[in-house]
């Protein structure tokens, strides 16, 4: 299956501090997406990609769809404390009646106030 | 209302045993999935059905049985539990637009 490589896997940071994080890929996705996790919670969909190329904000969540399809970055900037957390890329595919998403690894956050 | 609701959130069992973890949305999707989440945190999708009908079935041992009455629910049964099936286990729904709604999961913990 699709492999999704997502670094860096851990990020310990100081409050205030702009953080990046990116997935690659062995193959094309019609869509990129990110979701934060949070202690005993599913993942919850932050920012969704639907175009090679596109650049998405969403408040202080800046991504982007790679070019070739194959990567996408996620930035957060002027991190603080309620950004801790696990951040997954996914990459979707969508085909006949379903949409199969795979995820990376995860990164996990630690902001310092 | 929970738009993906999971029972119970926790469950605690022999090895041998078997057990069903349930599923149900509220959002009017076609599409319900689940997710197993090892130790390491890595999501790893184990099946997708799509109004009742099996759309993916992933390499995952057949004592696992996913059984969708009808298409607001989805649930998982596990046979002759092992201590290696220890894991959360998440339930997610998808209505034909990018991206899923998860459930709050299930932690299986196998002693």
């Amino acid at each position: 299956g699709q492999q999704l490589n997502q670094s860096p896997q851990s990020m310990f940071i100081q409050e205030g501090e702009d953080v990046s994080m990116n997935c690659t890929s062995s193959s094309i996705f019609n869509t990129w997406l990110w979701y934060k996790q949070e202690p005993g919670e599913g993942p919850v969909l932050l920012i969704a990609l639907y175009k090679a190329g596109e650049l998405t904000s969403n408040g202080r969540l800046t991504a982007q769809f790679g070019i070739t399809r194959k990567d996408s970055f996620l930035n957060i900037s002027a991190s603080i404390p309620s950004d801790v957390g696990i951040y997954f890329c996914a990459g979707q595919l969508k085909w006949w009646k379903n949409n199969d998403m795979r995820f990376g690894a995860g990164t996990r956050l630690t902001v310092k106030p | 209302d929970t738009a993906v609701s999971q029972t119970p959130k926790y469950l605690v069992t022999q090895m041998g045993n078997d057990k069903s973890i349930k599923c149900e949305q509220n959002l009017g999707h076609d599409t319900m999935y689940w997710y197993k989440q090892d130790s390491k945190k890595f999501l790893k999708i184990m099946f997708s059905y799509n109004n009742k009908e099996l759309i993916i079935n992933e390499t995952v041992p057949n004592r696992f049985s996913p059984k969708s009455p009808d298409k607001a629910h989805l649930n998982l049964h596990i046979n002759s539990l092992e201590l290696g099936d220890s894991a959360v286990y998440f339930c997610a729904s998808n209505g034909g637009t990018y991206g899923y709604t998860f459930g709050s999961g299930t932690r299986l913990t196998v002693v």
